[in-house]
């Protein structure tokens, strides 16, 4: 079965702080890799995914499979990155709908 | 296009009521989710459709809870009956395909006194 783990319920940095929210899974194949956001008062929303190898927002994010992790990961934070950010997994097979980790609150103090 | 819409917004019941929660998808979109947001378990998929067919309803927690997808516009979450261990922000979104990006409703707030 799969799983994904975000350790971390709260998050507190200070603004222009680096940022890490941590994410690790279990699956035995190839999977797919996303974090999701969500603003207050907005709907959830794709951040970015692993297979794009982009920077959204200045976040970036590695697959390691040797770790099985995906970290999420920004050098200075914003105060406008405060939100609920969820890692979020699919399958290469069978089960296709995201498994999503219970989510990781960033808090960014002035 | 207003994206996918969920309603009611939120929802106050009284133990053993029926609760229904309804969902539009965006238009053209083949597939449609059902999550349930909790503090303690974040995000649960309970169902999902394609093409209007369930293809997973692993995620149901009890015989209680129903979905369905009478066509491509429409679907319904249905739990009956409620109970307070039930409350939770519902979600519903949608895809294109089971593999594109997921795109969310602002969620039904249920809570069961």
């Amino acid at each position: 079965a799969q799983r994904v783990t975000q350790p971390e319920k709260l998050l507190s940095v200070f603004k222009g702080a680096p940022v890490e929210l941590k994410c690790n899974y279990s699956y035995s194949g190839s999977p797919e890799l996303f974090w999701y956001v969500q603003y207050s008062r907005q709907r959830l929303q794709l951040l970015l995914r692993h297979i794009s190898r982009e920077s959204i927002k200045g976040f970036t994010a590695d697959l390691n499979k040797g770790e099985t992790s995906f970290h999420l990961k920004k050098p200075f934070a914003q105060e406008e990155d405060s939100a609920m950010y969820y890692c979020a997994l699919r399958s290469d097979t069978g089960r296709r709908a995201l498994t999503f980790g219970s989510g990781t609150r960033l808090q960014v103090q002035p | 296009d207003a994206g996918v819409i969920q309603s009611p917004r939120h929802e106050v019941t009284e133990m053993g009521q029926e609760v229904t929660l309804r969902c539009k998808p965006i238009s053209g979109h083949n597939s449609l989710f059902w999550y349930r947001q909790t503090m303690m378990r974040g995000l649960e998929l309970l169902i999902y459709f394609n093409n209007n067919v369930p293809i997973d309803d692993s995620g149901m927690p009890e015989d209680r809870f129903s979905a369905k997808m009478p066509n491509a516009s429409f679907s319904t979450l249905k739990i009956q009956p409620s109970e307070p261990r039930d409350s939770a922000v519902y979600f519903c979104a949608s895809s294109s395909h089971p593999d594109s990006p997921l795109h969310f409703g602002n969620g039904t707030r249920l809570t069961v006194t």
